[in-house]
């Protein structure tokens, strides 16, 4: 089982964000995060806790192990508004946290 | 530029049979676990299961009982059909592109655009 937090929060333009993902038992680093914009699918942002999907600009990093995981946005962006979810691929179901929904002010 | 595409009823009744299939155009089919994952604004995403490219399959043990999945490599389709749907079955339905990357790390580079799915009579 996958924990976020927070559920949601507002932040200005060009602040750092900060988003937490904790999973009920270690799954080592088999942690995505993926970026749901309003009306759109998904789209990956890091892999295996830490990858940067390539296209994705480099404000966006991952880092934890284990059973914690954060996911920083730095230099936050207007485009940035979304809803972000975190993702274990340690075992199969695989599970999504249940999002965190990002605002600018 | 590799696509996904959902197609299928957008109306099941109850007790009835939900049939989804996902067109995969402009790129190679091989080599990718070709995944369903469905979205309820209660229970947020929730993975279903996959079918590799050669044909074998992984589900999720909450839905399994009631799914089939299948691939036609020939037309780079996957299909899903979930049997016995009751409301809790409405969702946005996904297909997308699994990619196991080195150190078996799974991700989904790929997405459909979804279809809503409403289970009703």
């Amino acid at each position: 089982q996958m924990t976020q937090s927070p559920s949601s929060l507002s932040a200005s333009v060009g602040d750092r964000v900060t988003i937490s993902c904790r999973a009920s038992q270690n799954i080592d680093l088999f942690l995505n995060w993926y970026q749901q914009r309003p009306g759109k699918a998904p789209k990956v942002l890091i892999y295996a806790a830490s990858t940067l999907q390539s296209g994705v600009p480099s404000r966006f990093s991952g880092s934890g192990s284990g059973t914690e995981f954060t996911l920083t946005i730095r230099n936050l962006q207007p485009e940035d508004i979304a809803t972000y979810f975190c993702q274990q691929t340690y075992n199969f179901p695989q599970t999504f946290g249940l999002g965190t929904k990002v605002e600018v002010k | 530029q590799v696509q996904l595409q959902e197609s299928g009823p957008g109306l099941v009744k109850p007790s009835e049979t939900l049939s989804l299939t996902c067109t995969v155009s402009g790129g190679s089919f091989s080599s990718y676990y070709w995944t369903w994952i469905r979205q309820t604004p209660g229970q947020g995403l929730e993975w279903i299961g996959y079918i590799y490219y050669v044909g074998s399959t992984n589900s999720n043990p909450s839905l399994e009982s009631r799914l089939t999945f299948s691939v036609d490599t020939s037309k780079t389709q996957f299909s899903l059909k979930l049997r016995s749907v009751t409301a809790a079955d409405t969702a946005v339905y996904y297909c997308a592109r699994g990619i196991a990357a080195p150190g078996k790390h799974w991700y989904f580079d790929l997405w459909g655009r979804g279809t809503l799915v409403t289970v009703s009579s």
